[in-house]
C-alpha cells in the first residue's frame, strides 16, 4: 500500500509552547489529508480535514486557531499545535486519500507530551 | 452517533480463522463498508472495503450480507501479530469516523 510518513514519532515540549507535526505522502499526490487525535484507550477522532491549496474543514470543538493546519503541496500537510497545554497531551495521527473513497493511508502518529 | 456496532473483544486461537462481525443496519446505498485496524501505538491499517460484493485480498476476505445491513471480515489463517483493535467503518466520503472497535486477542 502507499507509504505516509509522520514527523516526529513522539515530542515532548513545554507548556506555552508550540509544536509542529509533518505529514507527508511518499508515492502518491494526496488531494486530501485528515488529522486525527486519540487518547489512551480511546477511538480516533477527526479534528480536520484539508484539501491541498485550500482552508481546512474543522470538526465542531475544534479550535482552528489552535490547530493550525497548512496544506500547501499534494504531499504535505502540517498541523501545529499553538500553545499547547497538558490537555494537549495524545496521539496526533494523520492520514492522506487520493480516491476519495475512503481508502486512506495513515501516518505512524506523533506521541505529543506537553509538560 | 455510531453507524455501526461491533463486539467490543474477541479471542481466537492462532492459527484459526478470526471472524469479526459488523452490523449496520442503517447503511445507504451509496456507502462503502471499511475495515481497518490499529495495532497498539501505531497509525490505523487498511485492510479491505466493498459496497456489496463480497471481497477478498492478501489480508483478509469480506463478507456482506444481501441486505448490506451487516458484515464479516475474515482473516483466514490468524496469527499472534493479529492482534489488534479492528475497526468497521460506513461511509461516503473521505474523513472515516471510527467507532469503538473490536479488541481481537490472538491467543497462542
Amino acid at each position: 500500500g502507499a507509504v505516509v510518513s509522520q514527523h516526529p514519532s513522539w515530542v515532548i515540549c513545554k507548556s506555552g509552547t508550540s509544536v509542529k507535526i509533518e505529514c507527508r505522502s511518499l508515492d502518491f499526490q494526496a488531494t486530501t489529508m485528515f488529522w486525527y487525535r486519540q487518547f489512551p484507550k480511546q477511538s480516533l477522532m477527526l479534528m480536520a480535514t484539508s484539501n491541498e491549496g485550500s482552508k481546512a474543514t474543522y470538526e465542531q470543538g475544534v479550535e482552528k486557531d489552535k490547530f493550525l493546519i497548512n496544506h500547501a503541496s499534494l504531499t504535505l500537510s502540517t498541523l501545529t499545535v499553538t500553545s499547547a497545554h497538558p490537555e494537549d497531551s495524545s496521539f496526533y495521527i494523520c492520514s492522506a486519500s487520493n480516491r476519495g473513497r475512503g481508502e486512506a493511508f495513515f501516518g505512524q502518529g506523533t506521541r505529543l507530551t506537553v509538560v | 452517533d455510531a453507524k455501526t456496532t461491533q463486539p467490543p473483544s474477541m479471542d481466537c486461537a492462532e492459527g484459526r480463522a478470526a471472524n469479526l462481525p459488523c452490523n449496520h443496519s442503517t447503511i445507504s446505498g451509496n456507502e462503502y463498508v471499511y475495515w481497518y485496524r490499529q495495532i497498539h501505538s501505531q497509525g490505523p491499517q487498511y485492510i479491505i472495503h466493498g459496497l456489496k460484493n463480497n471481497e477478498t485480498n492478501e489480508m483478509a476476505s469480506l463478507i456482506i450480507t444481501e441486505d448490506r445491513k451487516s458484515s464479516t471480515l475474515i482473516l483466514p489463517h490468524a496469527t499472534l501479530r493479529d492482534t489488534a483493535v479492528y475497526y468497521c467503518i460506513v461511509e461516503r466520503f473521505d474523513g472515516l469516523t471510527f467507532g469503538k472497535g473490536t479488541h481481537l486477542i490472538i491467543q497462542p
